[in-house]
């Protein structure tokens, strides 16, 4: 069974670099993608972006700019980070196994299972 | 991008009752819609996906319906453990979006 554990600052000031590790359980770094979602208080889900086993990436287009997610197969873990945070990016951050999900385009992260517990990372001055 | 309507926002329901959320989609994403349950503290849970295929372990009181832009989520004969956030994802639609979700609370 999959399991994700995840871990990181929890408490930034504005400008400052968000990174957040998640390891994977369980299951190597095979077909799956490997998300980050987040959600800010008294707001929806937010898909930030992904990685696959081969270190390929797709984000979201109005992160892409601040956004890296990266894989370290030797540890089975991977990572966020985001720069220059403000405080919209405050948030509850969670990482999930996406599994693939195939059309004629080709194949991406479809569905989330599992989820990490989630970590709330607040911007602040 | 595709937005996400979930409705009743809090949906108020007895234990053993029948619990009917809904989910619409600004446009269609056929099939490819999942259900998620969420307890305070807790990571998420995948329930359905495929908008009506069970995932591994969960019970059949809980099922999926609908295809295009509408969708439903019942479960039936509510039990304590099933008050919760549930929350719909399309991945049909480039970039995947969620639902505000619907907070089942017990009545």
């Amino acid at each position: 069974q999959v399991q994700l554990q995840q871990w990181g600052a929890g408490l930034l000031k504005p400008s400052e670099t968000l990174s957040l590790t998640c390891a994977v359980y369980g299951e190597s770094f095979s077909e799956s993608y490997w998300s980050w979602i987040r959600q800010p208080p008294g707001k929806g889900l937010e898909w930030i972006g992904e990685i696959d086993h081969s270190g390929g990436t797709n984000y979201t287009s109005s992160l892409k700019s601040r956004v890296t997610i990266s894989l370290d197969t030797s540890k089975n873990q991977f990572s966020l980070r985001l720069t220059s945070v403000t405080a919209a990016d405050t948030a509850l951050y969670y990482c999930a196994r996406a599994l693939p999900y195939c059309t004629s385009a080709g194949c991406r992260g479809g569905r989330f299972d599992p989820w990490g517990q989630g970590i709330l990372v607040t911007v602040s001055s | 991008e595709t937005v996400m309507t979930q409705s009743p926002a809090t949906l108020s329901v007895s234990p053993g009752e029948r619990a009917t959320l809904s989910c619409r989609a600004s446009q269609s994403v056929f099939n490819s819609l999942a259900w998620y349950q969420r307890k305070p503290g807790q990571a998420p849970r995948l329930l359905i996906f495929s908008a009506s295929t069970r995932a591994t372990g969960i019970p059949a009181r809980f099922s999926g319906s609908g295809s295009g832009t509408e969708f439903t989520l019942t479960i039936n004969s509510l039990e304590s453990e099933d008050f919760a956030v549930y929350f719909c994802q399309q991945y049909n639609n480039w970039p995947w979006t969620f639902g505000h979700g619907t907070q089942v609370e017990i009545k």
